[in-house]
C-alpha cells in the first residue's frame, strides 16, 4: 500500500467546516483512498472512501485531485463528536491485506 | 453493513494466564477477518487475518495464537500471557471483491491488562 502522510494534529471551531488534508503522492493506478476515524477508546470507523471522483455521503465529503497524489476529508459542520483521530489509508481494491493505519491526524473541535 | 461482537470490553489478566478473546460477526458471509493491536498512542498493528474457515495467516511473530471455527467466528488466544501482551485488541471484518466491499468494520475493542 502507498505510504500517506498527514498532519498530527489540527482544530477546528464547532459548527465550521473541518478539513484534512493527506499526501499520497506514490499511490498506484489500482489504489483507492479510503478514510476511517477513532474516538478515543473506540474501534476505527469507515468514513468514506474514493477512487479518482469526488464522493460525498452522509458523514463527509471527500475531495481527490485530478492527479490523484493528495485527497481532502471535509467535515461540513464539525460537532464536538468529530474529535478523534483521523486515519487517511491507500488500499488496493478487493486485496483481503489488512489496512495500514499511519499514526493519522488528531481533530479537535473546539467549542 | 457488518456488525462485529467483541466481548469483553475490559480484561485484567495476570502473567502467565491463558487468554481468549471472542469475535462474531454479523450481517454477511464469508467474511475476511482481523484481529490488530494498538498500543497507547499507537497505530494499529496486524496480528492475524483469515479468508475463510480454518484459514489463518499470521502477520508478526508471537505468543498468540488465532482460530476460525466457523465463518463468522474469530479467536484470539494465548496460552501464558506475557506483560508485553497489554494493549488494545480489535476485531474487524470486511469482503473482498471491488471497493465498496473492500471497507473493514471494527469491533468495540478489548482492553487488556497483563499484571
Amino acid at each position: 500500500d502507498a505510504k500517506t502522510t498527514q498532519p498530527t494534529s489540527m482544530d477546528c471551531a464547532e459548527g465550521r467546516a473541518a478539513n484534512l488534508p493527506c499526501n499520497h503522492s506514490t499511490i498506484s493506478g489500482n489504489e483507492y483512498v479510503y478514510w476511517y476515524r477513532q474516538i478515543h477508546s473506540q474501534g476505527p470507523q469507515y468514513i468514506i472512501h474514493g477512487l479518482k471522483n469526488n464522493e460525498t455521503n452522509e458523514m463527509a465529503s471527500l475531495i481527490i485531485t485530478e492527479d490523484r497524489k493528495s485527497s481532502t476529508l471535509i467535515l461540513p459542520h464539525a460537532t464536538l463528536r468529530d474529535t478523534a483521530v483521523y486515519y487517511c489509508i491507500v488500499h488496493i481494491s478487493g486485496s483481503a491485506r489488512q489496512l495500514t493505519f499511519g499514526s493519522g491526524t488528531q481533530l479537535t473541535v473546539l467549542p | 453493513s457488518q456488525t462485529i461482537h467483541q466481548w469483553p470490553a475490559t480484561l485484567v489478566q495476570p502473567v502467565g494466564s491463558p487468554l481468549s478473546l471472542e469475535c462474531t460477526v454479523e450481517g454477511t458471509s464469508n467474511p475476511n477477518l482481523y484481529w490488530y493491536r494498538q498500543a497507547a498512542g499507537r497505530g494499529l498493528q496486524l496480528l492475524f487475518y483469515s479468508v475463510g474457515i480454518g484459514q489463518i495467516s499470521s502477520e508478526v511473530p508471537q505468543n498468540l495464537s488465532a482460530s476460525r471455527p466457523q465463518d463468522r467466528q474469530f479467536i484470539l488466544s494465548s496460552k501464558k500471557l506475557l506483560l508485553s501482551d497489554s494493549g488494545f485488541y480489535l476485531c474487524a471484518g470486511g469482503t473482498s471483491g471491488g471497493a465498496a466491499k473492500n471497507i473493514q468494520y471494527f469491533g468495540a475493542g478489548t482492553r487488556l491488562s497483563v499484571l
